[in-house]
């Protein structure tokens, strides 16, 4: 049972290139979320997902896509990176008030 | 504005102290969150408060949920070394968003 997988760990993306942060989890959860956490900050909400097809802005969406195609996929699209998004991203699913993280993706946007 | 704040921001108490993290949030609430942080990880779940004075412990850590103040606590009883971590609470809004607060920056002394 793998929980939250996220992909990549570490990526150091250029300035304007674009990139996907893959989530995927294996317990059927129907609720996702995409988090962003800066450097001694807390986390702040990107995008959340309550099923398949459906999904929502958080706190901080600009800069952002996701889409939803299955109960397990909740990938996170950067379009055009920009310095302000290096961060650690992480994801996470919920299920009967279980909330299960992933251990996060570190992006460098230079 | 959904809101989660937390106090203090930093905490350095010494060994064997006890000490309470305060975490308000702004509106209507029925599921609390409480993590742990350690430098570079994930978050581990600690608890989950699902009702109007529900305590819950585990080993030196105690915490509690009053919805009508939108107050929940996390005391810690005799600190040990190995406590010292970011605390975080989170709270459900609207059922969809789960929101983090600032999160306690605590330091355990010797």
């Amino acid at each position: 049972n793998a929980g939250v997988t996220q992909t990549p760990k570490f990526r150091i993306l250029k300035i304007g290139q674009s990139m996907t942060l893959q989530c995927t989890q294996d317990m059927n959860h129907n609720y996702m979320y995409w988090y962003r956490q800066d450097p001694g900050m807390g986390l702040k909400l990107i995008y959340y997902s309550v099923g398949a097809g459906i999904t929502d802005k958080g706190e901080v969406p600009n800069g952002y896509n996701v889409s939803r195609s299955t109960t397990e996929d909740f990938p996170l699209r950067l379009e055009l990176a920009a310095p302000s998004q290096t961060s650690v991203y992480f994801c996470a699913s919920n299920g009967a008030n279980v909330l299960t993280f992933g251990a996060g993706s570190r992006l460098t946007v230079l | 504005e959904l809101k989660v704040e937390q106090n203090p921001l930093f905490l350095s108490m010494q060994e064997g102290k006890n000490y309470t993290i305060y975490c308000n949030y702004s509106t209507t609430s029925d599921r609390l969150y409480w993590y742990r942080q350690d430098p570079g990880k994930s978050l581990e779940s600690l608890f989950v408060l699902l009702s109007n004075g529900a305590v819950k412990q585990e080993g030196r850590l105690m915490a509690s949920l009053d919805t009508k103040a939108r107050l929940s606590t996390l005391h810690i009883t005799a600190a040990v070394h190995d406590l010292s971590a970011t605390y975080f609470c989170a709270a459900f809004f609207g059922n969809e968003k789960l929101t983090f607060g600032t999160g306690t920056r605590l330091t355990i002394i010797p």
